[in-house]
């Protein structure tokens, strides 16, 4: 059964601080990983889909790669803003369908 | 606005009494699931619709129920509610691609349970 750890379960960083958050997998069969942004009391929100033909996407200041021969994937953040302090989450599965979540990074981004 | 819509978004209820979480989606998406949050296990999957009457139990379905009569709502049953069932529910949707690659998962606010 796939299972998603995320390493730092917390972070707290400086405004405009370059940042990599962490997620592996035990399952190398991933079939593609996302990445998911929370804020307390709202759901989920997607902010990059890496299909399982593809090892990287980029929306703005955010990066996402995936190794699946390693079982990893980092979301970097370039230039981190108080914005950004939320959870983010990975998920990832053997199907699209069935999707594992990590626990999630909980990032403070101080001004 | 393109969203997933779940109601209510605070139930307290007692333990045997029924109820239903409603979700609906105005994205024509055919994918459909149900999540629990709990604080330490993070979300887990309870239920998965692929399109309309195709559905299939995920990591943690015993004790819910649910339909897909309709491309748009997805609604979870619970018979016969326990404490243990205390949770945050979340909805959520997307596309799926002719390679059976997901579009971004949309998620509703979600839905805060408490079962006395």
């Amino acid at each position: 059964k796939q299972e998603v750890t995320q390493i730092p379960a917390a972070l707290s960083v400086p405004e405009g601080e370059n940042l990599v958050l962490n997620c592996s997998f035990t399952d190398s069969a991933i079939y593609n990983l996302q990445w998911f942004r929370q804020d307390p009391g709202k759901g989920l929100t997607s902010l990059l889909l890496i299909q399982s033909s593809q090892r990287e996407q980029t929306s703005g200041r955010l990066n996402a790669s995936l190794d699946k021969s390693s079982g990893r994937s980092t979301l970097y953040i370039a230039a981190s803003q108080p914005g950004d302090s939320a959870t983010y989450l990975c998920a990832g599965g053997a199907s699209g369908s069935r999707l594992t979540f990590g626990e999630g990074t909980q990032l403070t981004v101080n001004p | 606005e393109a969203q997933v819509t779940q109601n209510p978004r605070y139930l307290i209820t007692v333990t045997g009494k029924k109820l239903t979480v409603t979700c609906s989606q105005n994205m024509n998406h055919e994918y459909m699931s149900w999540y629990r949050q709990d604080p330490g296990l993070g979300l887990r999957q309870i239920y998965y619709s692929m399109n309309v009457e195709v559905t299939d139990k995920g990591d943690v379905p015993e004790g819910y129920k649910v339909s897909r009569k309709e491309k748009r709502n997805f609604p979870l049953i619970l018979e016969s509610p326990s404490p243990n069932q205390t949770s945050l529910y979340f909805c959520a949707s997307s596309f799926l691609t002719g390679t059976g690659d997901n579009s971004p998962l949309h998620f509703g606010n979600g839905t805060r349970l408490t079962v006395t």
